[in-house]
């Protein structure tokens, strides 16, 4: 069975830098997908960034950047130029190609954002 | 983008009493939808996969008589929790999946069972 771990449960950033939100994915699996998504305090999901197994280049979205370690099964979200609005819980998810949507999600990390 | 509605989105009911929750797809047809459960600063846990016009696939742990699944058309599916008791309270969130490759949230339901 597939595994993530998200071994940060709350970070800090100040307003403007970059911050690094890491997450680790155990699988036997050569064909997944590896999701991250915000989950602000209002509760709902939302989507950030998208990376499959195959694909090549790191996945970029915007400020979001996702930093595509395949040996080390690691796939750790960057978040550039960090804003106050940006203050919320954050989830790696994995899914297996094949093995429907099912969405396995790491514990989260909370970020905060100061001024 | 594709929106998913859950409704209600804040529920409290007595010991007791069935709880029906709605999640539905509204501009996309969804063949599969699935339920989550999440407690407060925890993970989000895949409870069933429900499927339209079949039987929803449960995850181990979950109780089926107790989480009542019905999908009954490609835009609507419903979790009942019957009989709810206060370990029953908690965060239950809906994602519906469009032509089998786009997965969209609905808002998600706080239920607190008194």
């Amino acid at each position: 069975a597939q595994k993530i771990t998200q071994t940060q449960p709350g970070m800090f950033v100040q307003e403007k830098e970059a911050v690094t939100l890491d997450c680790t994915y155990d699988t036997s699996d050569q064909s997944y997908g590896l999701f991250w998504y915000k989950q602000p305090s209002s509760g709902e999901m939302i989507f950030l960034i998208y990376q499959g197994s195959y694909d090549e280049q790191n996945a970029t979205e915007g400020r979001y950047s996702l930093n595509f370690q395949k040996a080390r099964k690691s796939a750790n979200l960057v978040i550039s130029a960090s804003q106050l609005g940006d203050s919320a819980m954050y989830f790696c998810a994995m899914i297996l190609t094949g093995g429907g949507n099912k969405l396995t999600f790491g514990t989260g990390t909370q970020l905060k954002v100061e001024l | 983008g594709a929106v998913v509605s859950q409704h209600p989105s804040w529920v409290i009911c007595k010991s007791g009493t069935s709880v029906k929750i709605e999640c539905r797809s509204l501009d996309f047809q969804a063949t599969t939808m699935f339920w989550y459960r999440q407690f407060p600063k925890q993970s989000l846990m895949l409870m069933a996969t429900s499927n339209e016009g079949s039987k929803a696939t449960y995850e181990q742990g979950v109780e089926k008589d107790k989480f009542l699944i019905n999908h009954a058309s490609l835009t609507l599916s419903t979790l009942t929790v019957t009989s709810a008791h206060p370990e029953d309270s908690s965060f239950y969130i809906c994602s519906a999946e469009e032509k089998g490759e786009k997965l969209f949230f609905g808002s998600g339901t706080q239920l607190s069972v008194l």
